[in-house]
């Protein structure tokens, strides 16, 4: 998926630390999205963006934060991480009413 | 209740074979729905994309979308073992353009 592109691809974390997913795109989209996949669980939205300067809550906002950089760039940060949140990561793009894209993903554990 | 219901399957045809996916919804005003692959440890990719009533086609895809009956479905004829994946639905519901996801069908093609 070259034009969303998540890092890093896998992290393990203990109980507490901090870290950041990091996602870029080259596809020019004004909307950004962050989901979480849990088996049997479906894409669940924790986050999103419609445009540049704007964020808002999806279904599972609780735990973390986000930061809309800039038209490319979408982060999503956990202040301290619990063993809860161990699970895929996604980042998708969209524009307009046109189908999302996603990228890679990023796979996270937390001790 | 669920937004986006689907069977979680395994749903298993053999070889050749015409591969049935539904998806349900309960938002009468939903607008737009979208059909994505995923293969184990991957990320979702996107099959087809309906937006008003009717059967579209794209090769051995045909997506049929029925708003009176809030169903929309998924058929892949002559079947082949690499179709064997996760199908997810996604549907918009508002005037965002979020999606709301299914949990999935597994999809097991037999050879």
């Amino acid at each position: 998926n070259a034009g969303v592109t998540q890092t890093p691809k896998f992290q393990v974390l203990k109980t507490g630390q901090s870290m950041t997913l990091q996602c870029a795109q080259d596809m020019n989209h004004n909307s950004m999205y962050w989901y979480r996949q849990d088996p049997g669980m479906g894409l669940r939205l924790i986050y999103y963006s419609a445009s540049e300067g704007t964020t808002d809550k999806g279904e599972v906002p609780n735990g973390y934060n986000v930061s809309r950089l800039n038209k490319r760039e979408f982060s999503l940060r956990l202040e301290s991480a619990a063993p809860s949140q161990t699970s895929v990561y996604f980042c998708a793009v969209q524009e307009s009413n046109q189908p999302q894209h996603f990228g890679d993903g990023t796979r996270l554990s937390i001790l | 209740q669920k937004e986006v219901e689907q069977n979680s399957g395994p749903l298993s045809v053999p070889e050749g074979a015409i591969a049935s996916l539904n998806c349900t919804y309960s938002d009468r005003v939903s607008q737009s729905f979208f059909w994505y692959r995923q293969y184990s440890g991957k990320s979702p990719e996107l099959i087809m994309s309906i937006y008003s009533n009717g059967d579209k086609e794209d090769g051995r895809f045909t997506a049929q979308l029925n708003k009176a009956s809030q169903y929309v479905s998924l058929l892949i004829r002559d079947s082949q073992p690499s179709d064997s994946a996760t199908y997810l639905c996604a549907v918009r519901m508002d005037s965002s353009y979020k999606l709301i996801f299914g949990s999935g069908t597994r999809l097991l093609v037999r050879p």
